[in-house]
């Protein structure tokens, strides 16, 4: 079975800053992929980025990036130049070939604050 | 934003009372899903829809039920409601799951529900 851990309840930075959230995962699974969701105060879940496992490079969106350690297992989400507007919670989830992309696990989440 | 909506938005009931939930989609996709988000869990995969009239089990699908009768519609039904099931309630859909590109799922505004 997939997990997702995510180890940091709450983090703090100032805007401008650049932040990373950690993401471990474990999976057996040969081929699996891992995502990044935001979720607003306003409640609704906000696709950022995906990284697949067999995907050469690390991924990146705008000022999204994922730091992809296929060794460690883990799957940072990297934001550069932190905005107000980034403060929310984040979650990692993952999916896999034998346990089915449609069956994605969720992390429980890190609470970001960003300060002006 | 993926146009998915949810029905309703809010709504408290008691214990014992039947309860469905609708999300509808416009676009298109073949893929749907309900999750449900407690606070200490992240979110957990309810049942999820491969087609019209295709549906399987998530991780939680005990007390819930759910029918898919069209592409753009999918119900979520809590047969007899308790109060373990308050909870908030997202619809996603996705385009495919698969290791490739469009796999990312798009959620819904969500369902605060309370039973009383």
């Amino acid at each position: 079975a997939q997990k997702i851990t995510q180890t940091q309840p709450g983090m703090f930075v100032q805007e401008k800053e650049a932040v990373t959230l950690d993401c471990t995962y474990d999976t057996s699974d040969p081929s699996y992929g891992l995502f990044w969701y935001k979720q607003p105060s306003s409640g609704e879940m906000i696709f950022l980025i995906y990284q697949g496992s067999y995907d050469q490079q690390n991924a990146t969106e705008g000022r999204y990036s994922l730091n992809f350690q296929k060794a460690r297992k883990s799957a940072n989400l990297v934001i550069s130049a932190s905005q107000l507007g980034d403060s929310a919670m984040y979650f990692c989830a993952s999916g896999g070939l034998n346990t089915g992309f449609q069956k994605l696990v969720f992390g429980t989440g890190t609470r970001l604050l960003v300060s002006p | 934003d993926a146009g998915i909506t949810q029905s309703p938005r809010h709504k408290v009931t008691e214990t014992g009372t039947p309860v469905t939930l609708r999300c509808h989609q416009t676009e298109n996709h073949r893929y749907m899903y309900w999750y449900r988000q407690d606070p200490g869990h992240g979110l957990r995969l309810i049942h999820y829809s491969y087609g019209v009239k295709d549906t399987d089990k998530g991780e939680v699908s005990d007390g819930y039920s759910v029918s898919r009768s069209k592409t753009e519609d999918f119900l979520l039904t809590l047969e007899s409601a308790t109060s373990s099931q308050t909870s908030v309630y997202f619809c996603a859909i996705s385009e495919s799951f698969s290791s490739g590109s469009n796999n990312e799922q798009f959620f819904g505004p969500g369902t605060r529900l309370t039973v009383l």
